[in-house]
């Protein structure tokens, strides 16, 4: 089946660590992005993707990190210097232009122990 | 920036009864969509606007951009408890693909 898959769907990070989450799609979507959902806040663009090896930050890049290796991969690494990860992480992918739908994965919770 | 604002922040409903949820935004909307979420999971694609005074339905689901292209409304007509869920609106600013997101509208159906 076509779509986006996300893993772990739950990861726990003691303090000081970096995690790296997992996002892989088959199809065939040039564009990439990662988002982070609060509680109440809507999601938040970290990182995106228009096509292999370049990327873009987002509203809220500062302590995270990703790279475009693949056209199929987009991971994201949450590095120690994230002051607050703990959150939901959605990966998305689409066709890049505007009016194209963009496609969620269903996202990983990291949660700081 | 784009800000989209939502409203209501939640809402609950009896089932049956009909609902619409709005999202305003700051600036033109050049395309708008509507994602339903269920708590810790992934967005699923509604439905996607881009001209102003377009409606697109959907089951029950009525969504509709207004002429200026500044607010967008989604309606849900005799609402059933699959119907909960969060519902958030996204919006394309001037960078293409990247979309702005409301803080969502939660929706309780009751039986």
């Amino acid at each position: 089946d076509g779509g986006i898959t996300q893993s772990p769907k739950y990861l726990f990070r003691k303090e000081g660590q970096n995690v790296t989450l997992s996002c892989e799609q088959n199809l065939n979507h040039d564009a990439m992005y990662w988002y982070r959902q609060d509680p109440g806040q809507g999601l938040r663009l970290i990182y995106y993707s228009q096509i292999v090896n370049d990327f873009q930050k987002g509203d809220i890049a500062e302590g995270y990190s990703v790279s475009r290796e693949k056209k199929e991969s987009f991971p994201l690494t949450v590095t120690s210097a994230q002051k607050n990860p703990t959150a939901f992480y959605l990966c998305a992918s689409s066709i890049w232009g505007n009016g194209n739908t963009i496609y969620f994965g269903e996202g990983s919770w990291l949660t700081v122990v | 920036s784009q800000e989209l604002e939502q409203s209501p922040q939640s809402l609950i409903v009896q089932e049956g009864k009909n609902l619409t949820i709005n999202c305003t935004s700051s600036k033109t909307l050049y395309g708008l969509y509507w994602y339903k979420q269920k708590y810790g999971e992934g967005l699923i694609f509604l439905m996607m606007l881009q001209k102003g005074g377009e409606e697109k339905s959907h089951e029950k689901i009525t969504a509709k951009l207004d002429e200026k292209k500044q607010q967008s409304s989604l309606h849900i007509t005799a609402s059933q408890p699959s119907h909960a869920g969060i519902y958030l609106c996204g919006a394309d600013g001037t960078s293409y693909g990247k979309l702005t997101f409301g803080q969502g509208t939660i929706l309780t159906v009751h039986p």
